[in-house]
């Protein structure tokens, strides 16, 4: 398997515009979660999903920020409209029966909002 | 409230070189415990993890890590480092009630001087 995929690596855009980040998981994982990197506040789990439904949006910081997974092997996380604080990496992660064994972890899309 | 420490943000060896990376986690029922590695530019990576049982538990690239109950600790070590150990270092905790939420430390960035 390709592992996890993530798309764009690198997007750089201007306060305002609606950023659009891709995730392909696993084939056969049951989880996937969505996670935001940053200098100041480390790593934060922004949502996760069980089987396409989205199960803790918690962490999502705002309206502004929305995710989906319309089928098992695909799921976007949406900014609209961006911010420049919302710069910096979006990890997408899947696993097979919850975080108890492993999280795979894409290479992550470094967000950049001038 | 629950979360993960790690003391550290820095710290640097010389090859060969003994490690030990520290993570203490909040009080309370001890939770699930991971060690994870970041390279730079890359995704994070799955070290080792404690469960339950044998609390001195062997992972990948030559870690162990060390679980004590009484320091409510799960330090990460290796005996001898390599050049390519050089990255950063996340411990995470899933918490009992924690529904998932692997909660991250803000991570020890390893640089090995040769």
């Amino acid at each position: 398997d390709a592992g996890v995929i993530q798309s764009p690596r690198h997007e750089v855009t201007e306060m305002g515009q609606e950023v659009t980040l891709r995730c392909k998981p696993i084939s056969g994982h049951d989880y996937l979660f969505w996670y935001r990197q940053t200098m100041m506040r480390g790593l934060e789990l922004l949502i996760y999903f069980n089987n396409n439904v989205p199960i803790d949006d918690s962490g999502m910081p705002e309206d502004r920020f929305s995710a989906k997974m319309p089928n098992a092997s695909f799921s976007t996380l949406k900014i609209q409209p961006s911010e420049p604080r919302d710069s910096a990496v979006y990890f997408c992660a899947s696993c097979e029966r919850g975080p108890y064994g492993e999280l795979f972890f894409g290479e992550g899309s470094r967000l950049t909002v001038l | 409230a629950q979360s993960v420490t790690q003391p550290d943000i820095h710290i640097t060896v010389s090859e060969g070189a003994s490690l030990e990376l520290r993570c203490n986690y909040s009080y309370g029922a001890t939770p699930y415990l991971f060690w994870y590695v970041q390279s730079p530019g890359q995704g994070l990576q799955l070290l080792l993890k404690y469960f339950s049982g044998d609390t001195l538990v062997q992972g990948i690239k030559g870690f162990e890590a060390e679980f004590k109950r009484s320091q409510s600790s799960f330090n990460l070590r290796k005996p001898s480092v390599h050049w390519s150990d050089a990255a950063e270092y996340f411990c995470a905790a899933l918490f009992s009630g924690g529904y998932n939420k692997l909660i991250f430390g803000a991570g020890t960035r390893l640089a090995v001087h040769p």
